[in-house]
C-alpha cells in the first residue's frame, strides 16, 4: 500500500536559517508527490508536486523539495525562513490503486523572530 | 488561490439538529471530495464524487452523507448531530487528469456540536 511519513511532528527554526520539512514515501511504482501547508484556521494550499523530470521542484512562496528515489524521499526545503512560513506542512502522495491522494500527518513549522 | 467555497465557515449547534455544509467550484472540476481533520491534524477523506450522480464512502467511516447533483456543488448533510462530529470539514475538488492532476482545496468549515 503506499504511504508517506512525516517523521518530525514539529520544526523550529530561526527567521532567516534555512528550513527543511521530513517526508518519505513507499509506494508500488513511480510516485506523485505533493506538498500543502495550512495557515491556522484555512483550509490546504497547494505548494508543489513532483512528477517526473528534474529531482528538484520549485513550488509556490519560494518552496522547493528534493525527491531522493534511492532515499525514498521528497524533502521541502526554503533557502532562508519567514515568520509568515509558520503553518502546518502536509506531505501526500497519489495511492497508484484508487487515484486518492495519501496524506502524511502532518509537520507544525515554527520560525522564530 | 482556487475557486473553492465552503459555508458556514464556523458553525455551533445542538445535539440532534439537522447541518448541511454546503462546497461549490466554479473550476468546472468533475472530481469532488471530503476530508474531516481532526484536532490533532490528520486528515480522513469520508466521501469523495468522481461526477454528476456519483458518490463513494473514503477510508474513515462517517454518519455523513454527500450529493452531487450538480457538477459543482457537494453538500455534506449530517441528519442528526453529535458531538462525536465535532471536527473541522475540508472540501476539495480537482479535474480529472489521472495521476497528475492537483487537489485544491476550500477554506474549511469548522463544526462544534453542543
Amino acid at each position: 500500500a503506499q504511504s508517506v511519513a512525516q517523521p518530525e511532528d514539529q520544526v523550529n527554526v530561526a527567521e532567516g536559517n534555512p528550513l527543511t520539512v521530513k517526508c518519505t514515501y513507499s509506494v508500488s511504482g513511480n510516485p506523485y508527490l505533493f506538498w500543502y501547508v495550512q495557515y491556522p484556521n484555512r483550509g490546504l494550499q497547494f505548494l508543489l508536486k513532483y512528477i517526473t523530470g528534474d529531482n528538484l521542484v520549485k513550488g509556490s512562496y519560494g518552496f522547493e523539495a528534493e525527491f531522493n528515489k534511492s532515499q525514498t524521499s521528497f524533502h521541502l526545503k526554503k533557502p532562508s525562513a519567514l515568520v509568515s512560513d509558520s503553518a502546518l506542512y502536509f506531505c501526500a502522495v497519489r495511492d497508484w490503486n484508487t487515484d486518492k491522494l495519501i496524506f502524511g500527518t502532518g509537520t507544525r513549522l515554527q520560525v522564530f523572530p | 488561490e482556487a475557486d473553492i467555497y465552503q459555508t458556514p465557515r464556523y458553525l455551533v449547534i445542538g445535539t440532534g439538529k439537522k447541518i448541511t455544509l454546503e462546497c461549490s467550484q466554479t473550476m468546472g472540476h468533475d472530481k469532488m471530495y471530503w476530508y474531516q481533520q481532526d484536532p490533532g491534524m490528520e486528515l480522513h477523506l469520508i466521501h469523495y464524487s468522481y461526477g454528476v450522480n456519483s458518490t463513494e464512502k473514503g477510508d474513515l467511516s462517517s454518519e455523513s452523507t454527500v450529493s452531487r447533483i450538480r457538477t459543482e456543488h457537494f453538500p455534506l448533510t449530517l441528519e442528526s448531530a453529535r458531538p462525536s462530529h465535532t471536527s473541522q470539514y475540508l472540501c476539495a475538488s480537482s479535474e480529472s487528469r489521472g495521476r497528475q492532476e492537483t487537489q485544491y482545496f476550500g477554506p474549511g468549515t469548522r463544526l462544534l456540536v453542543l
